[in-house]
């Protein structure tokens, strides 16, 4: 079946740094979403991308998809303590909608 | 909007207890989740409803776990008996459309914990 990955699990920076991640899947997609879930918070939806090698920004969050539709990459400019928390990609495909497993950002003040 | 709104926040029971799990969706929204998130196995889909109708309950872990959508403003996850094993979040989430191409909403959360 299809599998979303997200490695490594856990990534800590210094306050300021730049952060990325990646999420690659095992068959091409058609679509991809990212959530956020704060500690001990639930997941919350940021943003989807549908289009092969589309590039999105929210303030200092920009998402990408790749250009064969099979991973993403969400990076972070000037990390903040409030990006704390877990991110998680959503690969879509025939109806399905499958999870990475997430990657926890920890940001050091 | 409301959200999709859960209960109990919190449910602590013993071993072979049944626990139940309550979701109020979206209104409007015709699809509705059912998952499970743990340290280890991360965000696991137990159950899809589109239109109040069971699509996918591939994810649902055995024959003591069982849901039900009997209108479009409410659903039940049932376990029964419950196991130590069972301890996890149980997030309901809906959405207005496919889910693959369509933001999903979740609500805040079940922390069951079976002892």
């Amino acid at each position: 079946g299809q599998q979303v990955m997200q490695i490594p699990q856990y990534q800590h920076v210094q306050e300021g740094e730049d952060f990325t991640t990646y999420c690659n899947s095992s068959t091409t997609l058609s679509n991809i979403q990212w959530y956020k879930q704060r500690p001990g918070g639930h997941p919350v939806f940021l943003i989807q991308l549908v289009k092969s090698g589309e590039v999105k920004k929210q303030k200092r969050l920009t998402f990408q998809f790749g250009e064969a539709k099979k991973n993403s990459s969400l990076h972070i400019t000037a990390t903040q303590t409030t990006d704390v928390g877990t991110y998680f990609c959503a690969g879509g495909a025939n109806s399905k909608l499958t999870f990475g497993k997430g990657i926890t950002l920890s940001v050091r003040p | 909007d409301a959200g999709v709104i859960q209960s109990p926040r919190h449910e602590v029971t013993e071993m072979g207890q049944e626990v139940t799990l309550r979701c109020k969706p979206i209104s409007g929204h015709n699809s509705l989740f059912w998952y499970r998130q743990t340290m280890m196995r991360g965000l696991e889909l137990l159950i899809y409803f589109n239109n109040n109708v069971p699509i996918d309950d591939s994810g649902m872990p055995e024959d003591r776990f069982s849901a039900k959508m009997p209108n479009a403003s409410f659903s039940t996850l049932k376990i029964q008996p419950s196991e130590p094993r069972d301890s996890a979040v149980y997030f309901c989430a809906s959405t207005l459309g496919l889910p693959n191409n369509s933001p999903l909403h979740f609500g805040n959360g079940t922390r069951l914990t079976v002892t």
